[in-house]
């Protein structure tokens, strides 16, 4: 039973292309997040949503969308890909931060993006 | 905002040794302390965190401190092992906000 889970895992495109990125929870999480991790390993916020309303949005080129269909899955598009968007994309969930919650992150497996 | 340093960013140990990661967060609304081990490929995941009412926490060989007044906190990994070896991450959430600030890792090298 995986809880984070996106797809594709891997994906090679050609620079100016539009691809997405999928991803679903099963860990009935109000909070989704996506991140982007360089080659330095460096992890960044990118986007934030709870209950599928954008919360957080870092400065992010708007080639960068994200979608929220409903709270167990946030979506990521990205439009005109360059060689520097090059990097693994992690989707991740987490509980309320209210109360006894500490907002745990959970990471998806990772999706490795490389532009050619 | 809040802004997080970790120090080394790399660390290799001998086997059996013990090793230490350290951070500094700079927000003082900060309340919220979690590391992640994230290993070769794989996705980052939690290993430990402390909340500000607490000065240690310990879990088997793993603990971590933290001290408020000079806004820092620390790993400490102790009898290392070759499958410690991986990425750390800490980070820290204000109380008011709902993302965290990570670091910017450590490459930790276990040698046999």
């Amino acid at each position: 039973d995986t809880a984070v889970s996106q797809t594709p895992k891997y994906l090679v495109t050609q620079m100016g292309n539009d691809k997405s990125i999928k991803c679903e929870q099963n860990l009935g999480h109000d909070t989704m997040y996506w991140y982007k991790q360089d080659s330095k390993k460096f992890l960044k916020i990118m986007f934030s949503y709870n209950n599928k309303e954008l919360i957080i949005n870092e400065t992010v080129p708007n080639r960068f969308s994200p979608k929220s269909p409903d709270k167990a899955h946030l979506n990521l598009h990205i439009n005109s890909l360059e060689l520097g968007d090059s990097a693994v994309y992690f989707c991740a969930s987490s509980r309320p931060t209210s109360g006894s919650g500490t907002g745990e992150l959970f990471f998806g497996e990772g999706s490795r993006l490389t532009v050619l | 905002g809040e802004n997080v340093e970790q120090h080394p960013s790399t660390l290799s140990v001998q086997e059996g040794d013990s090793a230490v990661i350290k951070c500094t967060y700079s927000d003082s609304a900060s309340n919220y302390f979690p590391w992640y081990k994230q290993e070769l490929g794989k996705r980052p995941q939690l290993i430990i965190d402390i909340r500000s009412n607490v000065g240690e926490k310990k879990d088997q060989r793993i603990a971590v401190t933290l001290n408020k007044t000079a806004k820092h906190f620390s790993l400490h990994i102790t009898e290392t092992q070759p499958e410690d070896s991986a990425v750390y991450f800490c980070a820290a959430r204000p109380g008011s906000a709902r993302q965290l600030t990570f670091g910017s890792g450590t490459q930790l090298t276990v040698l046999p």
